[in-house]
């Protein structure tokens, strides 16, 4: 079955320290891989997505992404946590470059303590 | 330029009445798709429409329906609606069919 797993429901980070969060998926055909983030009262904005090639991603904000075919892992990073990265983060799947019917984890609610 | 709008913001309904929301996209954007987002989750795909057309389908009941005009805006409808229902409706634009999606700020349904 497709899935998305994010293990962690929710991280509090001291304001620079690094970040980050765990993304495994499960997908019978090549995956396209996106991040979004969502603040309070607010859409879905695109961080960052893998489609092919190096598999390291960099995205928006300072985010960065590393995908792990063996591992089927997509995790995000950030070096240095700024206050106003605190919100909910989800991990997404989908078959094609155009994010079609993607497949979302339940989201990590990131928290950044001074 | 404005980004994806959606109205109402808010809204509040009793079960087995019937809701419609509507979504304006990107100006030249002519793919809009709907999300449902229940509280604790994250989003879960409804429809994609392109050019008018249903392009994609999510697992919901045929209590869920949408449609696409030809300016590219779109209404989600939903009938006798369940407590259940409550949620997030979120839609999102992109440029063609290959590009990335845009999300509006999404409209909250309360079924009560």
């Amino acid at each position: 079955a497709q899935s998305v797993t994010q293990p962690d429901i929710h991280i509090t980070v001291s304001e620079g320290a690094s970040l980050e969060l765990r993304c495994n998926y499960s997908y019978g055909a090549t995956p396209y891989l996106f991040w979004y983030v969502q603040s309070p009262g607010q859409g879905l904005q695109l961080l960052l997505k893998y489609f092919s090639g190096d598999t390291l991603v960099q995205g928006i904000k300072g985010f960065e992404a590393e995908f792990k075919r063996s591992q089927s892992s997509f995790n995000l990073r950030k070096p240095s946590v700024h206050w106003s990265d605190a919100a909910e983060y989800f991990c997404a799947v989908g078959g094609d470059q155009a994010g079609t019917a993607l497949i979302f984890g339940k989201g990590t609610t990131l928290s950044v303590s001074s | 330029d404005a980004g994806v709008t959606q109205s109402p913001t808010h809204l509040i309904k009793t079960r087995g009445q019937q809701v419609t929301l509507r979504c304006s996209p990107i100006s030249g954007h002519k793919s809009v798709s709907w999300y449902q987002q229940v509280l604790g989750q994250g989003p879960q795909f409804i429809f994609q429409y392109y050019e008018k057309e249903e392009r994609g389908r999510g697992n919901f009941p045929d209590r869920f329906s949408a449609r696409q005009f030809p300016n590219y805006s779109s209404e989600l409808n939903v009938n006798a609606l369940l407590l259940g229902d409550s949620a997030l409706y979120l839609c999102a634009s992109s440029l063609e069919l290959g590009g990335p999606l845009h999300f509006g700020n999404g409209t909250r349904l309360t079924v009560t």
